[in-house]
């Protein structure tokens, strides 16, 4: 089945624990990407990867760090949470030259307390 | 970089009544848009996308050039249509509106 998985769905972490969320697609997308969603504040971009070792930074990037070594993976990694990244996390992923669908994956739920 | 611009972040309809979700595009040229659809509890998944003129359950949605406007339609809105909808454009960076929670009253 062609899909988006995300690890872990829920994560309760305290301040300053280096964390990674795992993002992983199994349909060759070059793309990738992680959202934030918060109320009010609607989906906002962190960081995209238009493919394997070529990441850019989003709307919101301070504070996270990603890699795309391989073109399936895509983590999402916290060096130093702070309260202020609880969210809703999504992992995102499509291919380029097509019609830029993106294929959502089922999200991460973080709580830094 | 392209934009889009969703003005309201709320809005309440009763069931039967119409519903339209508005999203604005601040670039020239000739703009993709989508519209995504978000339910209670359930990761986003691709509601229509403009190129393809197509109905999905029940709405529509035209780009207007003149009004640089892309807005989401449906004639007779559904308790099942209770949900978060967000427009984007289709390009590189893919930076999403900031949403409308759409909620349908019985």
């Amino acid at each position: 089945e062609a899909q988006v998985t995300q690890n872990p769905r829920y994560l309760i972490t305290v301040t300053g624990k280096k964390l990674t969320v795992t993002c992983s697609q199994n349909m060759n997308h070059e793309y990738m990407s992680w959202y934030r969603q918060d109320p009010g504040l609607g989906l906002r971009q962190i960081y995209y990867s238009m493919n394997v070792e070529v990441t850019d930074k989003g709307d919101v990037p301070e504070g996270y760090k990603v890699s795309r070594k391989e073109k399936r993976n895509f983590p999402l990694i916290l060096e130093s949470p702070s309260p202020n990244q609880t969210s809703l996390y999504f992992c995102a992923s499509r291919f380029l030259r097509d019609s830029y669908e993106q294929y959502f994956g089922p999200g991460t739920r973080l709580t830094v307390t | 970089a392209q934009r889009v611009t969703q003005p309201e972040k709320l809005l309440s309809v009763f069931k039967g009544a119409p519903v339209e979700l508005k999203c604005n595009y601040s670039y020239s040229g000739s703009p993709e848009l989508f519209w995504y659809v978000q339910y209670s509890r359930q990761r986003l998944q691709l509601l229509l996308r403009h190129i393809s003129r197509e109905s999905i359950k029940g709405f529509t949605a035209d780009l207007n050039k003149g009004e640089t406007s892309f807005h989401l339609k449906k004639p007779f809105a559904q308790e099942e249509d209770s949900a978060m909808y967000y427009c984007a454009p289709a390009n590189n960076d893919m930076r999403f509106g900031a949403g409308t929670r759409l909620t349908v009253k019985p």
